[in-house]
């Protein structure tokens, strides 16, 4: 596609429910990156893959959250037993090469998540 | 490890005048800078990316920025700002070697007319 995907653009779910969000980042980009953005706040990053494998997945906040890539393209952020405060816009963004390289990152418009 | 400050999360000016959005940053090694916009309810978009190469930069919708490494400061400036300027500005850095981008707080940008 022309841009990085994400879906759904907005999801609702009650408290305790498990979650799925999609990224379908730019065709050909190898480095795939999951930030969460809160209200009034700067994106955090959350997790990185170059290819298949997660390089570091230190943002992640805790057990609950998950995310797979399994074929080194589309990638699915995972969270189990969704809390209140994990409410927020979920950012996915991809480049051709690691981020550090000067490459430009592009964003996607983002999964906006409510937990109920 | 990289870090980025932005000094001010309100900035108001007036339509036709100039803009001043500050950041000081923090890095280990030679660091990559970059300015994003987001307008609200839209994607992130990149501004102007610094990449060891000249030091004033120059990007999209008539916005530039210098990086001084002595004063570890990376500020967005446009000569005359537009309504449409209006949105969220993030500083970004990255460290060399580091696959992380560390983004700012943000500062929220005000057109008054």
């Amino acid at each position: 596609g022309a841009g990085v995907s994400q879906t759904p653009s907005n999801k609702v779910t009650e408290k305790g429910k498990y979650v799925e969000l999609r990224c379908d980042p730019i065709s050909g980009h190898t480095a795939l990156y999951w930030y969460r953005q809160s209200l009034g706040q700067g994106p955090e990053f959350l997790i990185y893959f170059q290819g298949t494998g997660a390089a570091d997945d230190s943002g992640l906040p805790n057990d609950r959250f998950f995310a797979v890539r399994p074929e080194g393209s589309v990638s699915t952020l995972k969270i189990q037993r969704t809390e209140r405060g994990d409410s927020a816009v979920y950012l996915c963004a991809s480049s051709t090469q690691q981020g550090s390289g000067g490459n430009t990152i592009y964003f996607g418009e983002g999964s906006w998540l409510t937990v109920v | 490890a990289q870090s980025v400050t932005q000094l001010d999360s309100h900035v108001s000016v007036s339509e036709g005048t100039p803009v001043l959005l500050r950041c000081n940053y923090s890095s280990s090694y030679s660091p990559s800078l970059f300015w994003y916009v987001q307008h609200p309810n839209k994607g992130l978009q990149l501004l102007l990316k610094y990449t060891s190469a000249a030091t004033l930069v120059k990007g999209i919708n008539g916005f530039e920025a210098e990086f001084k490494k002595s004063e570890t400061s990376f500020h967005l400036t446009k000569p005359s700002a537009h309504m449409s300027d209006a949105a969220e500005y993030f500083c970004v850095v990255s460290d060399r070697g580091d696959d992380k981008i560390i983004f700012g707080k943000g500062t929220r940008l005000h057109i008054l007319p």
